[in-house]
């Protein structure tokens, strides 16, 4: 069974920049979400997606967006790219509604600002 | 807001000894208690996770250890083998809001 993948593997822009990055879950999975890893800090989690609707969001700047396609995978768009943007996003998926179900993760996407 | 933390940024344990990685929480209504562990280059996995009600959860060498009363869980891990080598990370969340993860702590298991 294929995981979850995310594409690109790397992503460099520059500063006020916008960057998309996608997501595609576990085949069965409904739910998306995202998290942010930047160095030293632990996973932050910035969105959830369940059945194409937005369920949560965490504290993260109106910049950070995204959206829930019909096939359920996922696009996270980042707006006016800011140097501290530069992190691993990671995208993770599950196959039930309840946000603690098993997550499964893909590799991530490394953001670049310079 | 640091909700979940992992003070320990590193541990190193010889292989066949117990691995002890701890995580403090300051959020007494999180439930739900995860540990995830992540190889370089590769998205993090699940490995165990234990809810309130259970102060004790075991899978195979590992086994997670729940203290309410403190707000603290544990991860241990024996035997230790050189592949156990990997960043641990450890989550905590309740009801449909965010899970919180901690900064994580590398683990090293040497031969």
């Amino acid at each position: 069974e294929a995981g979850v993948t995310q594409s690109p593997t790397h992503l460099i822009k520059t500063r006020g920049q916008q960057a998309t990055l996608r997501c595609s879950p576990i085949s069965g999975h409904t739910s998306v979400y995202w998290y942010q890893q930047a160095l030293g800090l632990g996973l932050q989690f910035l969105l959830w997606y369940d059945e194409g609707e937005e369920r949560n969001r965490g504290n993260f700047p109106p910049r950070f967006s995204g959206r829930q396609f019909p096939n359920y995978s996922s696009e996270l768009n980042v707006n006016a790219l800011e140097l501290e943007d530069s992190a691993l996003y990671l995208c993770a998926s599950s196959g039930g509604e309840k946000w603690d179900n098993e997550q499964f993760f893909g590799p991530g996407t490394r953001l670049t600002v310079l | 807001d640091q909700q979940v933390k992992q003070n320990s940024p590193s541990l190193s344990v010889q292989e066949g000894r117990i691995s002890i990685l701890n995580c403090d929480y300051t959020n007494s209504m999180f439930d739900y208690f995860l540990w995830y562990k992540k190889y370089p280059a590769e998205g993090p996995t699940f490995l165990i996770s234990i809810s309130s009600i259970k102060d004790k959860n075991e899978d195979g060498r590992f086994t997670v250890f729940l203290n309410k009363s403190a707000k603290h869980l544990s991860l241990h891990i024996v035997p230790s083998q050189p592949g156990d080598s990997a960043v641990y990370f450890c989550a905590a969340g309740y009801n449909n809001n965010d899970m919180r993860f901690g900064a994580g702590t590398r683990l090293t298991v040497k031969p």
